[in-house]
């Protein structure tokens, strides 16, 4: 089960160095990824996502990887900027079937960028 | 650019009362989604609505929630009788699906809502 008053693992970068953040995501039909920023006080901000039939997507700045055999997900954040402290969830669904494609949020990785 | 707004930002209530919360999603989007976070833990998905009808539900979204979309642009959560258990941040989200990769379903998020229950 989840344990209550979860404690986030926490990444400490200086600014300027390249960040990974990785998640394990837990159903094996899921087709479909997504990788969400929040800020404190804020809702989730959409990132970057990609399809399981890709294993690498780029957008500016970020790199998202998939590995599908092993159920792993990272996102590569390049030249990492104090603004980019946040929380950092992974979010997989599966559009097709019966879903309507909600989403399932891991349990997020708190980034912090020294100056 | 637009935007998924939530309205109030911060929503206190005594335990057994109603509460509504309320979302305007992006105008052009037509799945909605309200999901929750309570203090410290991951956001939880509650409901979906497509076409005026409730497409999926998960175990939280018991008979005490419901939604609506009373006119064209508003997206409600109703609270029937609140519980403490019930505090948390509600975000509501929209998304429009790509018709060509259907796979495709960003959901967009507002700024959420904090649900205090005393």
């Amino acid at each position: 089960g989840e344990s209550v008053g979860l404690h986030l693992p926490t990444l400490s970068v200086q600014e300027g160095d390249n960040s990974i953040i990785n998640c394990a995501y837990s159903n094996s039909a899921s087709d479909y990824f997504i990788w969400y920023k929040q800020e404190s006080g804020k809702g989730p901000q959409f990132i970057i996502d990609i399809r399981s039939n890709m294993d690498k997507r780029q957008g500016q700045r970020v790199t998202v990887l998939l590995n599908k055999t092993v159920k792993h997900l990272s996102l590569q954040i390049a030249a990492t900027q104090p603004g980019d402290s946040a929380v950092y969830f992974c979010a997989e669904t599966f559009p097709y079937g019966g879903s309507q494609g909600n989403l399932i949020f891991g349990k997020g990785t708190k980034l912090s960028v020294k100056p | 650019e637009p935007e998924v707004t939530q309205t109030p930002s911060h929503q206190v209530t005594q335990m057994g009362q109603e509460v509504i919360l309320r979302c305007v999603p992006i105008s052009n989007h037509l799945y909605f989604y309200w999901y929750r976070q309570i203090l410290g833990q991951k956001v939880e998905f509650l409901v979906s609505f497509y076409n005026n009808e409730i497409s999926e539900k998960s175990e939280i979204f018991d008979d005490q929630f419901s939604v609506e979309r009373p006119d064209g642009s508003n997206f409600t959560l109703k609270i029937r009788s609140t519980k403490l258990e019930d505090s948390a941040m509600y975000f509501c989200a929209s998304s429009v699906r790509d018709s060509q990769l259907l796979a495709k379903n960003i959901q967009y998020f507002g700024a959420g809502t904090r649900l205090s229950v005393l």
